[in-house]
């Protein structure tokens, strides 16, 4: 079946350590993102990309890194420079990807989530 | 970023009622989506919305695409009990998508 699988679902992480969480999709899609869900808050833009080895800040990007090294794969790192790492974080993606200046018309699609716990 | 505001924050209705939310953004989107999320889990795609004025059904749920183009509302006919978790409203009005701060709802049976 097509969809986007991020992985794992749950982590721990020991203060000062890095971590990478997985987010791969079959859809052919071309843009993807990264988004922060805190409890009972919305959700908010950590980095997205609209074509492969090219990828933009979003409004927190500050203590996470990305890469876009293929087109169905767009890994997330958060790292110890990250202050309060603990949240739930969810991958996305979408059709459009004619570029980042393009408009961006299409439906996103999002995976299951992973739950990130810093202890 | 881009503010989306969305009410109500949080509704308890009686199983069978209606519902009613809305969003409302400071800039024109050329797309709004609404989304239905369980707790541990990712948002789900309700309805999507392409065109001012555009009014589309999904089952109990319709929702509207302002004229305005900075508005959009869901509402949600005869709630039954797996109504109950939390809806956002997005739109890309560029080449992000953004969202609204969410409607918990609680369907009381």
């Amino acid at each position: 079946d097509g969809g986007i699988t991020q992985s794992p679902k749950y982590l721990f992480r020991k203060e000062g350590q890095n971590v990478t969480l997985s987010c791969e999709q079959n859809l052919n899609h071309d843009a993807m993102y990264w988004y922060r869900q805190d409890p009972g808050q919305g959700l908010r833009l950590i980095y997205y990309s609209q074509i492969v080895n090219d990828f933009q800040k979003g409004d927190i990007a500050e203590g996470y890194s990305v890469s876009r090294e293929k087109k169905e794969s767009f890994p997330l790192t958060v790292t110890s420079a990250q202050k309060n790492p603990t949240a739930f974080y969810l991958c996305a993606s979408s059709i459009d990807g004619q570029g980042w200046r393009q408009r961006n018309t299409g439906e996103l699609f999002f995976g299951e989530g992973s739950r990130l716990t810093v202890l | 970023g881009q503010q989306l505001n969305q009410s109500p924050q949080s509704m308890f209705i009686q199983e069978g009622e209606d519902v009613s939310m809305n969003c409302t953004s400071s800039s024109i989107f050329n797309t709004w989506l609404w989304y239905k999320q369980d707790p541990g889990e990712g948002p789900v795609l309700l309805i999507a919305l392409y065109k001012a004025g555009e009014l589309t059904s999904n089952g109990r749920l319709t929702a509207q695409f302002g004229i305005t183009r900075k508005d959009s509302f869901l509402n949600i006919s005869a709630s039954i009990p797996s109504d109950v978790g939390i809806y956002f409203c997005a739109g890309p009005p560029g080449n992000q998508f953004y969202f609204g701060t969410g409607t918990s709802l609680t369907v009381i049976p």
